[in-house]
């Protein structure tokens, strides 16, 4: 069974750091792309980013908002996914979700999510 | 930037209605979308993508059709188990924009 288990999120003041996990089991992990993808309280869904798969080099894309301060990488021997979240911003606060691409789109499945709080 | 516009915003229906759920690509985006289900508290489910092929272990009654820049999400009998919150996603260009979002609600 495909298992996405996020971790990390928590509260964090303004300009801080914080790095999210996304633990993946049940598939080859190096084959698929991966995806972040947050929801503000009550709000709908914002793509975060990219990791493509390792035949693509686990090359990256970014959404504007978040472009120069986030950084999502991979540790192939643990089958994880992380972003790493620098000079967060009161706006960055919502759950954040993984999420693994059945081809190279398609975003299935999701992870439960971990909510991150930017707070003073 | 392309611009997905998701409509309506709000949709009140009864059990065994058919209803259906239209998103908007301000550019023509082919075939490139996906439909998610969202319930309170839970992470979005796919339930079509390609714009028209309907994930495994997805109820036949979910269908999506279009192509380039309308497409449309119907569920062809509401059951109680679907109110929830639906959105469209393109996966043309970046960035992977999601609609807006539709709430479903029992009437």
């Amino acid at each position: 069974e495909v298992q996405l288990v996020e971790s990390g999120g928590g509260l964090v003041q303004p300009g801080g750091s914080l790095r999210l996990s996304c633990a993946a089991s049940g598939f080859t992990f190096s084959d698929h792309y991966m995806e972040w993808v947050r929801q503000a309280p009550g709000k709908g869904l914002e793509w975060v980013g990219r990791s493509r798969n390792k035949a693509n080099s686990y090359s990256t894309e970014y959404a504007a908002s978040v472009k120069g301060r986030f950084t999502i990488s991979r540790d192939e021997s643990k089958n994880s996914l992380y972003l790493q979240m620098n000079s967060l911003k009161t706006e960055d606060t919502a759950v954040y979700y993984c999420a693994r691409d059945l081809d190279t789109n398609w975003f299935d499945p999701w992870g439960q999510g971990t909510l991150v709080t930017v707070s003073s | 930037d392309i611009q997905l516009t998701q409509s309506p915003s709000f949709l009140s229906a009864s059990v065994g209605d058919r209803v259906t759920i239209t998103c908007r690509a301000s550019q023509g985006i082919s075939n490139f979308l996906a439909w998610f289900q969202q319930k309170p508290g839970k992470a979005p489910k796919l339930l079509i993508y390609a714009a028209s092929t309907l994930q495994t272990g997805v109820p036949s009654r979910f269908s999506g059709s279009g192509s380039g820049t309308e497409f449309t999400l119907t569920i062809s009998s509401l059951q109680p188990e679907d109110f929830a919150t639906y959105y469209c996603q393109l996966l043309y260009s970046y960035p992977l924009t999601f609609g807006q979002g539709t709430r479903l609600e029992i009437k």
